[in-house]
């Protein structure tokens, strides 16, 4: 079965330090992969993806995602993170038709 | 710039009484789709149109129906508004080429229920 695992449910770092988001699959075949990210009271906002091709991928807002076949992972990373960063963090994945799956989340809290 | 807009922002409406939400895009896009999302969850996909073709996930309530008049615009109406449809309610839409899709959100729509 075809399933996304985001580990933490919270995540708490200051400002200026590093940032890794977990995501983890399941799925028989290569995956397209997606990572959004959601402010409070607000819609998702598509971070980056990963369809093919080179496996780091670079998004918007500094954020980067390697992923990683033989871990079945795809996390997020971001070298220094800012405090407008705070959001909720969603980790996707498409088999190829128009049905995402979601995982539950992560919500990052940023320290001054 | 291109994008996909909800309207009303938030919403309040009485227990049983019908409400219908707004989505628009100016992006050509020809899939649509309505998410469910509630406090600390994922989205959960009621359905998608796929040009004028709708397409209703099993487990999305009869309560709830869409329409999709063009290629810009679409609807959700909640027939009779329960409790527990108090939730905020996200539009996307994707253009449907080559191997998968990618979905673009918009900012979507708060709905209380009393």
């Amino acid at each position: 079965a075809q399933s996304v695992t985001q580990p933490d449910i919270h995540i708490t770092v200051s400002e200026g330090a590093s940032l890794e988001l977990r995501c983890n699959y399941s799925y028989g075949a290569t995956p397209y992969l997606f990572w959004y990210v959601q402010s409070p009271g607000q819609g998702l906002q598509l971070l980056l993806k990963y369809f093919s091709g080179d496996t780091l991928v670079q998004g918007i807002k500094g954020f980067e995602a390697e992923f990683k076949r033989s871990q079945s992972s795809f996390n997020l990373r971001k070298p220094s993170v800012h405090w407008s960063d705070a959001a909720e963090y969603f980790c996707a994945l498409s088999s190829g038709t128009y049905k995402y799956i979601f995982g539950t989340g992560t919500r990052l809290k940023v320290l001054a | 710039d291109a994008m996909v807009i909800q309207n009303p922002r938030y919403q309040v409406t009485q227990f049983g009484k019908p409400v219908t939400l707004s989505c628009s895009q100016t992006l050509n896009h020809n899939v649509m789709y309505w998410y469910q999302q509630k406090s600390s969850q994922a989205p959960k996909l009621l359905f998608h149109y796929y040009d004028k073709d709708f397409n209703n996930e099993a487990d999305t309530p009869d309560n709830f129906q869409s329409r999709r008049p063009n290629t810009s615009f679409c609807f959700l109406d909640i027939r009779s508004p329960g409790l527990g449809d108090a939730a905020m309610y996200l539009c996307a839409t994707s253009s449907r080429s080559g191997s998968t899709d990618t979905q673009y959100f918009g900012p979507g729509t708060r709905l209380t229920v009393l």
